[in-house]
């Protein structure tokens, strides 16, 4: 069965820090990877996404993430948060043809000054 | 470009009532998406529409949940009996659906509150 995991519930980090939030997937066939943002009172927006070729992939407001298949992670990276980046962030897979998106349970990320 | 709409933002309805929920999807997008997210979870998958029938409604918890798209376009999410566990925040996506590994793009959803 498939399953997306993060490893984190909540991540407080200061302003200016970078940060990483951990995303883990089990899928026995090709997978597509995806991470999506909340903000607070707001609907979720595409960061970026993992399809096939290069396994560092960039995304908006200066996120990145790496798809490792050997350890079957994608997390999301920043080398330097703003205030701004204060949100939830989601990591999820698709498997094949298979359409339906399978999420993680969020990563609530809050950026202190 | 207009995104994907969702009516109405906020639903509050009495245990037992019949509610429906309305999505507007992006414009020319053939695949359309049902999920609910409850709080403090990440979003469940209830059903796929391709074009105006159901393509996969493997996540629909219930027969309670119907969903139509009758001309491909609009779609409406209907819940029978509503029961408190049905509260949720009920999201909408859709995409191109042209291929395998199309992007999903959601409206800001449906917030359900059943009492």
């Amino acid at each position: 069965a498939q399953s997306v995991t993060q490893l984190d519930s909540q991540v407080p980090v200061f302003e200016e820090a970078p940060v990483e939030l951990r995303c883990n997937y089990s899928s026995s066939v090709s997978v597509y990877l995806f991470w999506y943002v909340q903000y607070p009172n707001q609907g979720l927006q595409l960061l970026l996404k993992y399809l096939s070729g290069s396994t560092l992939v960039k995304g908006i407001n200066g996120f990145e993430a790496e798809f490792n298949k050997s350890q079957t992670s994608f997390h999301l990276r920043k080398p330097s948060v703003h205030i701004s980046d204060t949100a939830e962030y989601f990591c999820a897979a698709r498997a094949g043809n298979n359409r339906k998106l399978i999420w993680g349970l969020g990563t609530s990320l809050a950026v202190n000054p | 470009g207009a995104g994907v709409s969702q009516t109405p933002s906020n639903k509050v309805t009495e245990k037992g009532k019949y509610v429906e929920l309305r999505c507007d999807p992006i414009s020319g997008h053939t695949a359309l998406y049902w999920y609910r997210q409850s709080l403090g979870q990440g979003p469940e998958f209830l059903i796929y529409f391709q074009g105006t029938g159901a393509a996969d409604d493997s996540g629909l918890p219930n027969d309670r949940f119907f969903a139509v798209r009758p001309e491909g376009s609009v779609s409406t999410l209907k819940i029978q009996r509503t029961e408190r566990g049905d509260s949720a925040v009920y999201l909408c996506a859709s995409s191109p659906g042209t291929a395998g590994a199309d992007t999903q793009y959601f409206g800001p959803g449906t917030r359900l509150t059943v009492l």
